[in-house]
């Protein structure tokens, strides 16, 4: 059970680049998360999904596309990248039937946007 | 106010007990977390209380709510070096909301 997995665990983009990050999570879960790490700023939600093919903006969805197109996947895309981009994103994920609602998270993907 | 408000940092020394601040906004909220994030890592549950209860004790961790005055804190009996990290607190509303972070760090 690898629980909530984030790929890639680092990357430099440039600015105007393209990438997507990769979310898997195995514990059949219908909500998956996508947060942001800024320093002094906590985490802060982009987009969410409550079951597969339905996504949702958060609080800052601007400059970011998500998919889910597979139930044990949820993809966040960066179609033009910016320096304020820069960050570290983690992927979350619950269920259901978790009874706390609690959230399960990725170890994260350090991004740096040139 | 919309933010969850936290202290942004403690330090202690070891063996003694650290209590992390936080001030919520939604009285409706169902859960309320505590979460501990450790260095270049994601964050892990570290322990949660339902909102009609006051208080939660689990081995070390001792949680305490307020509901009138929407107030949360977690006190860290004998806190060891170990316990260095960043203490997020979160109120379930639709989503999770997070406070920004405190930062405890524990010296020899």
């Amino acid at each position: 059970n690898a629980g909530v997995t984030q790929t890639p665990k680092f990357r430099v983009l440039k600015t105007g680049q393209s990438m997507t990050l990769l979310c898997a999570q195995d514990m059949n879960h219908e909500y998956m998360y996508w947060y942001r790490q800024d320093p002094g700023m906590g985490l802060r939600l982009i987009h969410y999904s409550v079951g597969e093919g339905t996504t949702a903006k958060g609080e800052v969805p601007d400059g970011y596309n998500v998919s889910r197109l597979k139930k044990q996947n949820f993809l966040l895309g960066l179609e033009s990248a910016a320096p304020s981009q820069t960050s570290v994103y983690f992927c979350a994920s619950t269920g259901v039937t978790t009874v706390t609602d609690t959230q399960y998270f990725g170890p994260g993907t350090r991004l740096t946007v040139l | 106010g919309e933010d969850v408000e936290q202290s942004l940092f403690l330090s202690v020394r070891e063996g003694d007990s650290s209590v992390i601040n936080c001030t919520y906004t939604d009285s409706s909220s169902t859960y309320l977390y505590w979460y501990k994030q450790e260095p270049g890592a994601g964050l892990q549950l570290l322990t949660y209380i339902f909102s009609n209860m006051d208080m939660k004790q689990d081995q070390r961790l001792t949680v305490l709510l307020n509901k009138k005055d929407k107030h949360l804190s977690l006190r860290i009996a004998d806190t060891q070096t170990g316990d260095s990290a960043i203490y997020f607190c979160a109120e379930k509303r639709s989503t999770l909301t997070f406070g920004k972070g405190t930062m405890l760090l524990v010296s020899p």
